[in-house]
């Protein structure tokens, strides 16, 4: 089946600098890649959508000069927290869909931000 | 606003008791997926339920989709430990490849 990869898989870093996670699809294309964060004992709320070969559209609420998303290529979506803040810290998870209508998406394990 | 809400959010139980999961929409929706998260990791697909009133049975968890196609329920038969785990219903946003998620119901299974 489809794996998707998320490095690294925990990061801690001081409060001011920035951090990228990289998400990659591992034996199969994706030109839509989601990010998603989840704070603790909460669900998946979706950040943005990453669009190969073009911007990423962010939902409502998510500020795209602090979460800069960059598809540079058919298997690998990163996510960078700039300037991060403790409030930052979270667990962000990448998947990307099936090829067929209806398939489901395929999930990363997850990386886990703590800020300091 | 949270288009799904689900029902308990929390859950703790004995090993060997029954359970149900409500998830919750005014919404209509085309299909609905059920996942499950163990901590630290991404979520595992459970199943989807595509038709109104439709039944899926997956070993001791069985799932319904509601007739209106607004709500899904998981029963848990004869709960073990290694059910134990954050529980997310899921649906797609029509024409897109978006799932938007459900608030979870965290369950507890001690032996």
């Amino acid at each position: 089946g489809a794996v998707v990869s998320q490095h690294p898989s925990w990061v801690i870093c001081k409060s001011g600098t920035s951090v990228k996670i990289e998400c990659r699809s591992l034996d199969f294309q994706a030109t839509t890649m989601f990010w998603y964060r989840q704070f603790p004992k909460q669900s998946l709320m979706l950040m943005a959508t990453s669009n190969e070969g073009s911007k990423a559209t962010y939902e409502q609420g998510v500020e795209k000069d602090k979460f800069l998303i960059n598809h540079a290529s058919l298997t690998l979506s990163t996510l960078t927290v700039t300037s991060a803040h403790p409030e930052d810290s979270s667990f962000y998870i990448c998947s990307a869909p099936g090829l067929a209508e209806g398939d489901t998406q395929y999930f990363g394990p997850g990386t886990r931000l703590t800020v300091l | 606003t949270q288009l799904l809400e689900q029902s308990p959010q929390f859950l703790s139980i004995q090993e060997g008791e029954n359970l149900t999961v409500y998830c919750n929409s005014s919404s209509v929706f085309s299909s609905l997926q059920w996942y499950r998260q163990e901590p630290g990791e991404g979520p595992v697909l459970l199943v989807t339920v595509v038709t109104g009133g439709e039944v899926k049975k997956l070993k001791r968890l069985t799932f319904q989709f509601g007739d209106a196609r607004k709500d899904s329920s998981l029963h848990i038969t004869a709960a073990q430990p290694g059910d134990t785990g954050l529980y997310l219903c899921a649906f797609r946003l029509s024409g897109t490849y978006k799932y938007i998620f459900g608030t979870g119901t965290r369950l507890k299974v001690l032996a």
